[in-house]
């Protein structure tokens, strides 16, 4: 079975612009997480998706946002980036129900601004 | 609220020696525990997750952890440590009622002396 995939893997940006990162989840998999992964705040859940409703969301500012697709592939989007935004963006891919889900990591992708 | 904490942001031991990463939680119901392993450049990995059934709960690659209520504590070991062993270390709890959010310690970065 194929893996979690993430596209693309490194992307740098301008601050104030914005930018699009793409999910695609395990066949069979209906739970997309994405979670911000930086040195200061360490691993920060962003939200979850759960066939194409957002069932969860974290405390992250409205300039992200994400979306579900009827194939299960998710994206998230990230409007006038910061510096601050620089940070590994992980993709989770979930089976599974009631705290026991088994999460499947994608390899993220690097978003550096500048 | 739960939480996680990882007890040492570096650990160092010599190759073949024991390894022990500490992680303590807080958590107002039973906690689904989890560690996960992420190494340079790519994204988390699954070790082991507790999950209410055995304590003593056994892992890939040699680790396990034992959950320990009344200490609130969710240790990481290996016996005799691999210089492949060396990365970083995630303990995370699921959050209750909110599908496959987790919330993650800090993470403990483990080097392998030869």
């Amino acid at each position: 079975k194929a893996g979690v995939t993430q596209t693309p893997r490194y992307l740098i940006k301008t601050r104030g612009q914005q930018v699009t990162l793409s999910c695609s989840p395990i066949s069979g998999h209906r739970s997309v997480s994405w979670y911000q992964q930086t040195p200061g705040q360490g691993l920060q859940f962003l939200f979850e998706y759960f066939s194409e409703t957002q069932r969860n969301k974290g405390n992250f500012p409205g300039r992200f946002s994400g979306r579900q697709f009827s194939n299960s592939r998710s994206e998230m989007n990230v409007s006038t980036l910061e510096l601050g935004d620089s940070a590994l963006y992980l993709c989770v891919s979930s089976i599974g129900q009631g705290g026991q889900e088994t999460q499947y990591f994608g390899p993220g992708t690097r978003l550096l601004v500048l | 609220a739960q939480s996680v904490t990882q007890l040492g942001s570096h650990v160092s031991v010599s190759e073949g020696a024991l390894v022990l990463l500490r992680c303590n939680y807080s958590s107002s119901v039973p906690p689904y525990l989890f560690w996960y392993v992420q190494y340079p450049n790519q994204g988390l990995q699954l070790l082991l997750k507790y999950t209410s059934a055995a304590t003593l709960v056994k892992g890939i690659n040699g680790f396990e952890a034992e959950f320990k209520k009344s200490e609130t504590s969710f240790h990481l070991t290996k016996p005799s440590a691999h210089m492949s062993d060396a990365a970083e270390y995630f303990c995370a709890v699921s959050a209750f009622n909110q599908g496959g959010k987790l919330i993650f310690g800090q993470g403990t970065e483990l080097s392998v002396k030869p």
